[in-house]
């Protein structure tokens, strides 16, 4: 079975500073990695994948995240915060076998103040 | 191009009625998937479609069904609805390939059972 843990419920930060927001994982096989940002009454919006290669992975807005194997992790950064990015973070897995179906951490508030 | 698309956005029912949602995926993506998105379950996998078929299954009650059509969009219905199925329900669309990965979210269908 494969899960994800965000052990977080929310982050605060100040505009400006960096952010990173934690994603551990367990799934069996090569894990395919996904963060999604969801805004209040909105669908999950794409935000960076890790598949293979780097471990360091750049999306969009400014994010980026490190995928690090030895500890299972995948946490999401942000070199300086802005107000707008205040939102829910989920965390997503999948193996590269077996069910497509992603199995989604509980989720992360991040919130910048201004 | 256009992305999902899901219909109706919100929708208020009955305890005991049933319910069908719309979920249009991006042109050329054949793979759609369902999610239920709850405050205390988080976000749950209900179904997978592809080509017409259900390729995989969350742990739900046979009261949440789903197909596709030829065209790729998907409808899932439930029946006898229960107040714990409100909810927000998510459709998600892929392009299957090598490259391609990542899944592309709609807006959601927030139901309401009272």
């Amino acid at each position: 079975a494969q899960s994800v843990a965000q052990p977080e419920d929310q982050v605060n930060v100040a505009e400006g500073n960096p952010l990173t927001v934690k994603c551990t994982y367990s799934v069996s096989g090569n894990p395919y990695l996904f963060w999604y940002v969801q805004y209040p009454n909105r669908g999950l919006q794409f935000l960076l994948k890790y598949i293979t290669g780097d471990n360091l992975v750049k999306g969009s807005y400014g994010f980026e995240a490190e995928f690090n194997k030895s500890q299972t992790s995948f946490h999401l950064k942000k070199p300086s915060a802005l107000v707008s990015d205040s939102a829910l973070y989920f965390c997503a897995v999948r193996g590269d076998t077996g069910r497509r179906a992603l199995t989604f951490g509980s989720g992360t508030r991040l919130q910048v103040q201004p | 191009k256009a992305g999902v698309t899901q219909t109706p956005r919100y929708l208020i029912k009955t305890r005991g009625q049933q319910v069908t949602l719309s979920c249009s995926p991006i042109s050329g993506h054949r793979s759609v998937s369902w999610y239920q998105q709850t405050p205390g379950q988080g976000l749950q996998f209900l179904f997978e479609y592809f080509s017409e078929t259900q390729r995989n299954k969350g742990n739900f009650p046979g009261r949440f069904s789903g197909r596709q059509f030829s065209n790729s969009r998907s409808e899932m219905n439930v029946s006898t609805l229960e107040l714990g199925d409100s909810a927000l329900y998510l459709c998600a669309s892929t392009m299957e390939g090598a490259r391609y990965y990542e899944q592309y979210f709609g807006p959601g269908t927030r139901l309401t059972v009272t």
